[in-house]
């Protein structure tokens, strides 16, 4: 079964730190690891997906790491703003289960001014 | 624009009446998804649809219905709720050829069961 673990649960930074959040999960059967933004009252928004056969995702101030074998996948954040404020899950594509997606429980981020 | 419709987005409701959530996405996309948020739990996957007339169970599929009759709409039922399903509840999307698209989501609906 598959296990995903997000580290830390929390994290509050002052604007204008870079942070790294991590993920883990334990079967390296995935079609692909997604980063999502969630923000209260909020859908999640897809913030970068890393195919399995790939090793980083960028977009903008974000960038996502993925190794498969190890089982990890972090999350950089430059120059943080208090827009990033948010809860960021990760989440793997599993192999052989509908395109069904295993979450992790979330890094809950405040970026204070 | 393009987007994923959850309705309602509140609902409050007894134990064993029935509701039904709509979700409808204007994406034409083929793979539809249900998924409830726990404290404490993440989100789990309810049910999945690869396309029209073809439904399957997720992770956490009990006591709860789905149907697709048509490709933009995906109802989840509830024939007779019980507060074990209060919750947050997601519907998703994706292009469904390639489960390397990205998954769009709702904005969820909250449901209290009482």
């Amino acid at each position: 079964k598959q296990e995903v673990t997000q580290i830390p649960a929390a994290l509050s930074v002052p604007e204008g730190e870079n942070l790294v959040l991590n993920c883990s999960f334990t079967d390296s059967a995935i079609y692909n690891l997604q980063w999502f933004r969630q923000d209260p009252g909020k859908g999640l928004t897809s913030l970068l997906l890393i195919q399995s056969s790939q090793r980083e995702q960028t977009s903008g101030r974000l960038n996502a790491s993925l190794d498969k074998s190890s089982g990890r996948s972090t999350l950089y954040i430059a120059a943080s703003q208090p827009g990033d404020s948010a809860t960021y899950l990760c989440a793997v594509g599993r192999v052989n289960s509908g395109y069904a997606l295993n979450f992790g429980k979330g890094t809950s981020l405040l970026v204070t001014p | 624009e393009a987007q994923v419709t959850q309705n309602p987005r509140y609902l409050i409701t007894v134990t064993g009446k029935k509701l039904t959530v709509t979700c409808s996405q204007n994406m034409n996309h083929e793979y539809m998804s249900w998924y409830r948020q726990d404290p404490g739990l993440g989100l789990r996957q309810i049910y999945y649809s690869m396309n029209v007339e073809v439904t399957d169970k997720g992770d956490v599929p009990e006591g709860y219905k789905v149907s697709r009759k048509e490709k933009r709409n995906f109802p989840l039922i509830l024939e007779s709720p019980s507060p074990n399903q209060t919750s947050l509840y997601f519907c998703a999307s994706s292009q469904g050829t390639d489960p390397n698209q990205p998954q769009h989501f709702g904005d969820g609906t909250r449901l209290s069961i009482l």
